[in-house]
């Protein structure tokens, strides 16, 4: 267990839906970030928060979005979803928004568009 | 043209074999380099990260940063069955209010017994 708590693991859901997808960080990191893999792309990083704020985005379509709550748990809404939209998405957190020696990921949420 | 491109195998080779995994990059700015290790099914976990250029080794695991020809390398000797797994390289520009994490597509590699 890397101490990053990810939920659902799996989704499946239809063309034209909203999800969440849920990420508590491991205890005493304050930088959450999501990732998203495809088997075509790898993991491309979609955003980044830093207690609360946002601090980074990547390549993170209009129809997502995000949030880092007080109590320091993400939210990654994804709406209007296309069959494109199929992954892994990934959270992953460290201490600061200065730590460059990597960070801890979570297991994932698998989400099926049908 | 990606900035990180990692070649995605399979690689598959017996166990015991050196095992030679590589990514290329084309940002200069990136100053530290880290190799992942996944799992299927799993999220990425840590293996080992190298600031700059050089050398660095921990136990069977090597890894390789040549800056000059922006080349990266992670060496696994005495390779293992439970060393198949995904190996994802990833590299972070110093400096900035962020630390993005940018990784290659990652190799897929099958150790056999």
């Amino acid at each position: 267990d890397s101490g990053v708590t990810q939920t659902p693991k799996h989704l499946i859901t239809a063309t034209g839906q909203r999800v969440t997808l849920r990420c508590s960080p491991r205890s005493g990191d304050l930088s959450v970030y999501w990732y998203q893999q495809s088997l075509d792309q790898g993991l491309q990083f979609l955003i980044q928060y830093y207690n609360g704020e946002e601090r980074a985005k990547g390549n993170i379509l209009e129809r997502f979005s995000a949030q880092q709550f007080p109590d320091l748990h993400s939210e990654l809404n994804l709406s209007s979803l296309e069959l494109g939209d199929s992954a892994l998405y990934f959270c992953a957190s460290s201490v600061t928004t200065g730590n460059l020696y990597g960070y801890t990921f979570g297991s994932g949420t698998r989400l099926t568009v049908v | 043209q990606k900035e990180v491109e990692q070649d995605p195998g399979p690689l598959s080779v017996p166990e015991g074999a050196i095992v030679s995994l590589n990514c290329t990059y084309s940002n200069s700015a990136f100053q530290y380099f880290m190799w992942y290790r996944q799992y299927s099914r799993k999220g990425p976990e840590l293996l080992m990260y190298t600031y700059s250029s050089g050398n660095k080794e921990d136990g069977r695991f090597t890894a390789q940063v040549d800056k000059s020809s922006k080349y990266i390398s992670l060496f696994i000797r005495d390779s293992q069955p439970s060393d198949s797994a995904t190996y994802l390289c990833a590299m972070s520009a110093i400096g900035g209010a962020t630390n993005k994490l940018i990784f290659g597509t990652g190799t897929l590699l099958a150790v056999q017994p």
